[in-house]
């Protein structure tokens, strides 16, 4: 599977965009971004995934470059509680067995 | 949302005992579930995925006779942490995929071993 490249730490006024970047720069055509977050001490909570196009939810957007070699996450309005470990991930989908492996992610910090 | 239900939250053992932790796809069936284990500000790590009905898959270097998993039924998986050492005490995570590479994960154990 490919690996991602996310910076270790940011910080967000809350209100503001947090715009999270991601690198994936040997992902395979197959593969698709996901992104998942962890708030301290509890499990990973699924956000957005995409595989070319751009995707929007209630919670986020994922915005993936053409070439596919990086992508953003964007969260429009920060919260406090949106303070947590940031995971990119890149996997494939097969048939229900997606086994995802998590690099050490970005700890997004939003300050009041 | 589909939810995954992890039992239980916290534990505390006494070195050498043995520690069950369940996992339970609550409203969807799971043929796959997946078991992480997670040490103090490090990043999840896959251990093993769960197959019902059928053998684990462990991940390299992780000791199958140590962490036995069963997944006899498409809504349970459990992880059996045996002989439990105090190096073993870290953060153990289970996931379900319901489809596409969407992960519903539990809320964590918290292993302590003395």
């Amino acid at each position: 599977d490919a690996k991602t490249t996310q910076p270790t730490s940011m910080d967000c006024a809350e209100g503001r965009a947090a715009n999270l970047p991601c690198n994936h720069s040997t992902i395979s055509g197959n593969e698709y971004v996901y992104w998942y977050r962890q708030i301290h001490s509890q499990g990973p909570q699924y956000i957005i995934h995409g595989l070319k196009n751009n995707e929007t939810n209630e919670m986020a957007s994922l915005i993936i470059t053409e070439d596919r070699k990086s992508s953003t996450l964007i969260l429009p309005h920060a919260t406090l509680r949106d303070t947590a470990v940031y995971y990119c991930i890149v996997g494939r989908t097969q048939g229900g067995s997606e086994k995802l492996v998590f690099g050490k992610g970005t700890k997004l910090t939003v300050n009041p | 949302g589909a939810v995954v239900s992890q039992h239980p939250s916290w534990v505390i053992c006494k070195s050498g005992t043995s520690v069950k932790i369940e996992c339970r796809s609550l409203d969807f069936q799971a043929t796959t579930m997946f078991w992480y284990r997670q040490f103090p500000k490090q990043s999840l790590m896959l251990m093993a995925t769960s197959n019902e009905g059928s053998k684990a898959t462990y991940e390299q270097g992780v000791e199958k006779d140590k962490f036995l998993i069963n997944h006899a039924s498409l809504t349970l998986s459990t992880l059996t942490v045996t002989s439990a050492h105090p190096e073993d005490s870290s953060f153990y995570i289970c996931s379900a995929s319901l489809f596409g590479g969407k992960l519903f994960f539990g809320s964590g154990t918290q292993l302590s071993v003395l």
